[in-house]
């Protein structure tokens, strides 16, 4: 079976532009976290999202916004980049309400500059 | 609020010696506990999580952890380790109340050598 999927891989934009970022989750999972990972720290969360609704929010600016669909994939958009945006974002997915093993993509490697 | 610490930044290691990994948490609920390891370049690969239940638990490759409620402590240790096991290796938090947002430490960077 097919693991988490992110694309792009890598991509590389400029201060003020919007990226759309994607996921789509092991077959069966019906929850989808997503995570910044500045070089250096820890992954830190930014929403999780469970049968197309937003279940949680980190403490990130509303240029950060995302979303799920019925097919349970989801997209992380971020607008107005800044260079500190720039990361390796994560994306987890788990089977639902108490499921607590999330399982994590390869992440897309965002530059801004 | 929770909290995640990752004692050591960085652990170097001699092949086929031992290894442990410290990882302390502070949290006023219940919480659910989890290593990952992330190879270069790579996602995160769940190794190992405490739900209930045994408090030492076992994880893939050869790892295992203990979970130490008086301490808030999850230490994960691996009793001979192989040059492939050079990697970052975070332990995470999700409070019971919290469901599906894991908070995570900075990372153990384990630096394995022959």
């Amino acid at each position: 079976d097919a693991g988490v999927t992110q694309s792009p891989t890598h991509l590389i934009k400029t201060r003020g532009q919007h990226v759309t970022l994607r996921c789509s989750p092991i077959s069966g999972h019906k929850s989808v976290s997503w995570y910044q990972q500045v070089l250096g720290q820890g992954p830190q969360f930014i929403f999780q999202y469970y049968e197309k609704e937003e279940r949680g929010r980190g403490n990130f600016p509303d240029r950060f916004s995302a979303r799920q669909f019925p097919n349970y994939s989801s997209e992380l958009n971020v607008n107005a980049l800044l260079l500190g945006d720039s990361a390796l974002y994560l994306c987890a997915s788990s089977l639902g309400t108490g499921a607590y093993e999330q399982y994590f993509g390869p992440g897309t490697r965002l530059t801004v500059t | 609020a929770q909290s995640v610490t990752q004692l050591d930044s960085q652990v170097p290691v001699f092949e086929e010696a031992p290894v442990e990994l410290r990882c302390n948490y502070s949290s006023s609920v219940s919480v659910y506990l989890f290593w990952y390891v992330q190879y270069p370049n790579q996602g995160l690969q769940l190794l190992l999580k405490y739900l209930s239940g045994s408090t030492l638990v076992k994880g893939i490759n050869g790892f295992e952890a203990e979970f130490n409620k008086s301490q808030t402590s999850f230490h994960l240790r691996k009793p001979s380790v192989h040059i492939s096991d050079t990697a970052e290796y975070f332990c995470a938090v999700m409070t019971t109340d919290s469901w599906g947002k894991l908070q995570f430490g900075a990372g153990t960077q384990v630096v394995v050598t022959p």
